[in-house]
């Protein structure tokens, strides 16, 4: 079975500066990896996604995220946060061939102006 | 890009009725469609894998009796919590995953906030 593991809680960051939130995984096999956005009482939108290819992968809004398969890592980043950055990201992983994703518990970032 | 929808995005309903959630993707065709639920700052759980024209498969713990779906087309599933009763409230959330291309990726509704009186 898959699993992720997203260790922070909360990120808080001051506007301008670097954001990343971590996450690392756990699956049998050739892992395909995703970061969504969560906004208040809204659905998930899709940031970005690894399935093959070069380890780092970019996406909406100015986020990147690295695939890093020795350290099962696949952390998200933007080089400069904007307060409307301020969300819940969840971290997911799904396994080749399996439609089911697993879903990490959820990072709040709190990008401070 | 693809787009899921969900209505209503907010019910309220009394304690023993039925509510039914529709799930339909607007621009694409999806033979599996999902159903998650999500409690408050909470990740989403998935309760049910819906499949077009044949029975959903549900995660262990998720009652199949109490939460019904429905997938009768390519572009619309439903899902009906049956009996509701307060512990039901949260926010429900489905996906489909466009299988005309090989992305994998699965693309979310807005989500349903179910409150149960």
């Amino acid at each position: 079975a898959q699993s992720v593991a997203q260790p922070e809680d909360q990120v808080n960051v001051a506007e301008g500066n670097p954001l990343t939130v971590k996450c690392t995984y756990s699956v049998s096999g050739n892992p395909y990896l995703f970061w969504y956005v969560q906004y208040p009482n809204r659905g998930l939108q899709f940031l970005l996604k690894y399935i093959t290819g070069d380890n780092l992968v970019k996406g909406s809004y100015g986020f990147e995220a690295e695939f890093n398969k020795s350290q099962t890592s696949f952390h998200l980043k933007k080089p400069s946060a904007l307060v409307s950055d301020s969300a819940l990201y969840f971290c997911a992983v799904a396994l080749y061939g399996n439609n089911r994703l697993a879903f990490g518990k959820g990072n709040q970032v709190v990008v401070i102006p | 890009g693809a787009v899921v929808s969900q209505h209503p995005s907010r019910v309220i309903c009394k304690s023993g009725t039925s509510v039914k959630i529709e799930c339909r993707s607007l621009d694409f065709q999806a033979t599996t469609m999902f159903w998650y639920r999500q409690f408050p700052k909470q990740s989403l759980m998935l309760m049910a894998t819906s499949n077009e024209g044949s029975k959903a498969t549900y995660e262990q713990g998720v009652e199949k009796d109490k939460f019904l779906i429905n997938h009768a087309s390519l572009t619309l599933s439903t899902l009906t919590v049956t009996s509701a009763h307060p512990e039901d409230s949260s926010f429900y959330i489905c996906s489909a995953r466009d299988e005309t291309g090989l992305s994998y990726e699965q693309y979310f509704g807005p989500g349903t906030r179910l409150t149960v009186t």
